[in-house]
């Protein structure tokens, strides 16, 4: 069975770093990429980037590039979101979500992370 | 970054009904390399239709997709109680992936 756990919620202050994970198990980790997707508080989802974990090779959308790093740990069939400096508006909750083989859509689901940051 | 524009933007229906969701992209979506999502409150999003009319895994038949290029349109026939939720497209032809703002579905 496919599944994709994701680290409990965190509560941080603007300024501090944070890095959150995404245990896949089930399948090939390397055979597939892993997005990150963002949803702030009553919003829709907006999708920040993604990594092929066999070679750590990363896409990041626009609004994202720069502000998260997307990374992942094949020892251990982890994939990271993190950041190195937090702002309140990065409030929200995160999912990852594993993209298919043969197309790219976003066929399993973490069941998200939530991130509070408080100014 | 090809944007996607759902509508409308919230639906009140009753179980039984049938409701036809649209999605228009700003530009071609390429190799009809679009998806739909369906969001219960409180749960993560569940793929429903990829590839612009393909069924995922243990989705029922009453969901439906078709469209290509610029227009897309997902079809629920007989509205069950658990359908009532909130349903995105998503383009992953071209990055960066973008998604639709949504489309909520709520009980009349």
């Amino acid at each position: 069975e496919v599944q994709l756990v994701q680290s409990g919620a965190e509560v941080k202050k603007s300024g501090e770093s944070l890095r959150i994970s995404c245990k896949a198990s089930g399948y090939t980790f390397i055979s597939y990429w892993i997005s990150w997707v963002r949803q702030m508080p009553g919003k829709g989802l907006e999708w920040l980037g993604k990594i092929d974990p066999n070679e750590s090779y990363t896409d990041y959308s626009p609004s994202s590039q720069g502000h998260v790093t997307i990374s992942a740990d094949k020892s251990i069939a982890t994939v990271y979101l993190q950041w190195s400096s937090l702002k309140a508006s990065d409030t929200a909750i995160y999912y990852c979500a594993r993209s298919g083989a043969n197309s790219w859509h976003l066929d399993y689901w973490g069941q998200g992370s939530l991130v509070t940051v408080s100014s | 970054e090809i944007v996607l524009t759902q509508s409308p933007g919230t639906l009140s229906l009753s179980p039984g009904e049938r409701v036809s969701l649209s999605c228009w992209a700003s530009q071609s979506v390429s190799s009809s390399y679009l998806a739909w999502y369906q969001q219960r409150p409180g749960q993560a999003p569940r793929l429903l239709i990829y590839g612009a009319s393909r069924r995922a895994t243990g989705i029922p038949d009453r969901f439906g997709g078709s469209g290509s290029g610029t227009d897309f349109t997902l079809i629920i026939n007989r509205l069950e109680p658990e359908d009532f939720a909130v349903y995105f497209c998503q383009q992953y032809g071209s990055f960066p992936w973008t998604f639709g703002q949504g489309t909520k579905v709520e009980i009349k």
